[in-house]
């Protein structure tokens, strides 16, 4: 099984839908992180959590919330689905050692129509 | 202008050719500096991870930085078709800080 898992991998749905995407995670790391990956734009940061009682805003957090449910599972919510919210969505870890090794998910693909 | 700007590519090059990726920064703050490698469909991942100046080599691929140009490169040397990924820099102030990442350049290594 993979250390970092996302669900769903895909998932279409329609503008003003509520969507939820899931990540969780068996390396027992602290750190939890959401990014967006668009083509020509890179990896952008939605929100990071570095324990379950700490949630920060990234880059590009407008329009998403998050929610850490426990050490090992972080959540990635989207109140009102727009079409530029069409991305590859990857949930990341890391250790608190410092090492700057980010962990990844295998990604979530949303399309919003 | 962004902080981190990496040329997108693709890069398309022969079996057994020397690849060289880069990438250029604004912050001269950045101390940590990373290359992922990210496979079509799947997150990326770890391949090299430096601090500050100087270069570093593990097997058939070498990072280096020059902090004073605000320029980071990857050589891969004796490419393989097993390669062809997506190569991502990305770098931080603070080893405990969050990674700004360059855009990517995908890479494909031919036969």
């Amino acid at each position: 099984d993979a250390d970092v898992t996302q669900t769903p991998r895909n998932r279409i749905t329609k503008t003003g839908k509520r969507i939820m995407l899931e990540c969780s995670q068996t390396k027992g790391h602290d750190r939890m992180y959401w990014y967006r990956q668009d083509p020509g734009l890179g990896l952008q940061l939605i929100y990071y959590s570095f324990d379950v009682k700490d949630i920060n805003k990234g880059e590009i957090s407008d329009g998403y919330s998050v929610s850490r449910q426990a050490q090992a599972k972080f959540s990635l919510s989207l109140e009102s689905a727009i079409p530029n919210q069409t991305a590859l969505y990857f949930c990341a870890t890391s250790a608190r050692d410092g090492s700057g090794e980010l962990f990844f998910g295998e990604g979530s693909r949303l399309t919003v129509l | 202008q962004k902080e981190v700007e990496q040329d997108p590519g693709p890069l398309s090059v022969p079996e057994g050719a020397i690849v060289s990726l880069n990438c250029t920064y604004s912050n001269s703050a950045f101390q940590y500096f990373m290359w992922y490698r990210q496979y079509s469909r799947k997150g990326p991942e770890l391949l090299m991870y430096t601090y500050s100046s100087g270069n570093k080599e593990d097997g058939r691929f070498t990072a280096q930085v020059d902090k004073s140009s605000k320029y980071i490169s990857l050589f891969i040397r004796d490419s393989q078709p097993s390669d062809s990924a997506t190569y991502l820099c990305a770098m931080s102030e603070g080893n405990t800080d969050k990674l700004i990442f360059g855009t990517g350049t995908r890479l494909q290594v031919f036969p």
